[in-house]
């Protein structure tokens, strides 16, 4: 069964410090793997988009790792903003009819001052 | 938001009532989709188009139903919404077929069915 996981479900760091998501997904056949910021109240904006060939993509302060042999994703935000707070959202993506997408249920970040 | 926008943004409904909920796009996007997303689940898509008339369903399109006259507008009907339909609802688009290609969401459709 294609899963994507999140880890951790919810964070809380304070500004300024650096902080990274975990993603683990069990999607087959690989397409593409992307980042997703959703703030509260809003619907989710895309951060990075990576291929199989990509194994790091930096997007500012976000950076995205992928490791598909692992099958395993990382999210780093460096020097977190009181902006960052959010739920991140992975996604994976299935090269498979109509390319099917997979959601993770998201990580959700508080950045406290 | 894209060029994108729901109306309504809220809506509160009672049981057995018909609900149509309309995604806007001004990019001129060939894919529109609409998801639902409840706690607990990720994002799930209901139903997609890939043009003027062409559309399919998603994983959980039981109970809804869409119509796609123009490439701007995408519809999403609950012929008779229920308890369970209640959700945020998210339309989405992009340009070429969503494995390559970023989707962009609007800002959402937070309905209530009592």
């Amino acid at each position: 069964k294609n899963q994507v996981e999140q880890s951790p479900q919810s964070l809380i760091i304070l500004e300024g410090k650096n902080c990274t998501l975990q993603c683990n997904y069990t999607v087959s056949p690989f397409s593409n793997l992307r980042w997703y910021k959703q703030d509260t109240g809003r619907g989710p904006v895309s951060l990075t988009i990576m291929t199989f060939s990509e194994n790091t993509k930096s997007n500012g302060r976000y950076t995205a790792t992928l490791d598909a042999d692992t099958k395993q994703s990382s999210l780093h935000i460096t020097a977190s903003q009181l902006s960052d707070s959010a739920s991140y959202i992975c996604v994976v993506s299935a090269n498979t009819g109509f390319q099917k997408l997979v959601f993770g249920t998201g990580t959700r970040l508080l950045v406290s001052p | 938001d894209a060029g994108i926008t729901q109306s309504p943004r809220h809506k509160v409904t009672e049981t057995g009532t018909p609900v149509t909920l309309r995604c806007h796009q001004t990019e001129n996007h060939r894919y529109m989709y609409w998801y639902r997303q409840d706690p607990g689940h990720g994002l799930r898509l209901i139903h997609y188009s890939y043009g003027v008339k062409d559309t399919d369903k998603g994983e959980v399109s039981d109970g809804y139903s869409v119509s796609r006259s123009k490439t701007e507008d995408f519809l999403l009907t609950l012929e008779s919404a229920t308890s369970s339909q209640t959700s945020v609802y998210f339309c989405a688009i992009s340009e070429s077929s969503p494995s390559t290609d970023t989707q962009y969401f609007g800002p959402g459709t937070r309905l209530t069915v009592l």
